[in-house]
């Protein structure tokens, strides 16, 4: 079936760049998402990007996409301690339920 | 901005003993998804729901199962009768059409001793 991989832990200093990386096996992948889930929280959309996307951008969120290699990340500029949290990487046929992975903890050093 | 809203936001149950959790979709919203999360692991698909049925369903979802959508508002996922493996984070999503994006609740956290 399809799987969704991820990096489990990632750790920046406030005020550096964060890449968080997921790949996915599901070559029918019609999006792709970001979810961020804040401790004791729900699943907040961060950005998704459609497969026949390279790139999206929306204020210091970039999301990368190689098609080709089945990869997608997800770039936090500027990154805050407000940005410590898990973020999921999802994906989807379009039609089907979202297939996730198992969350990449990002911790923040002020 | 509208958003899903669902209650509990915990619940702590006996073995045994049957829970319904609750779901608010949006409101224009018309498929409807339940998704859990056991501690440390993956989110993973339920069941989906659409026009008053059942679209999919994933093998976690058994007989001990079942969903509703008893009045225009609410949609809930019952569990019969609990056990500890059922222990986890639940989520609600909702999406106006299909293949659209998925928006989620808060989650319920089931606790079952």
């Amino acid at each position: 079936g399809e799987d969704v991989e991820q990096s489990l832990f990632l750790s920046v200093r406030e005020g550096d760049s964060s890449v968080i990386n997921c790949t996915y096996t599901d070559s029918s992948s019609t999006y792709l998402y970001w979810y961020k889930q804040e401790p004791g929280a729900g699943l907040q959309l961060l950005t998704y990007i459609f497969s026949n996307m390279d790139m999206k951008q929306d204020q210091r969120l970039t999301v990368l996409l190689n098609k080709k290699d089945k990869h997608l990340s997800l770039r936090i500029a500027d990154t805050q301690t407000g940005d410590s949290a898990i973020y999921f990487c999802a994906e989807s046929e379009g039609n089907t339920p979202l297939v996730f992975g198992k969350g990449t903890r990002l911790s923040v050093i002020a | 901005e509208p958003e899903v809203t669902q209650t509990p936001s915990h619940q702590v149950t006996q073995m045994g003993q049957e829970v319904i959790l609750r779901c608010v979709p949006i409101s224009n919203h018309l498929y409807f998804y339940w998704y859990r999360q056991i501690l440390g692991q993956k989110v993973e698909f339920l069941v989906s729901f659409y026009n008053n049925e059942i679209s999919e369903k994933s093998e976690i979802f058994d007989d001990q199962f079942s969903v509703e959508r008893p009045d225009g508002s609410n949609f809930t996922l019952k569990i019969r009768s609990t056990k500890l493996e059922d222990s986890a984070m639940y989520f609600c999503a909702s999406t106006r059409a299909r293949g659209e994006t998925q928006y989620f609740g808060p989650g319920t956290r089931l606790l079952v001793l």
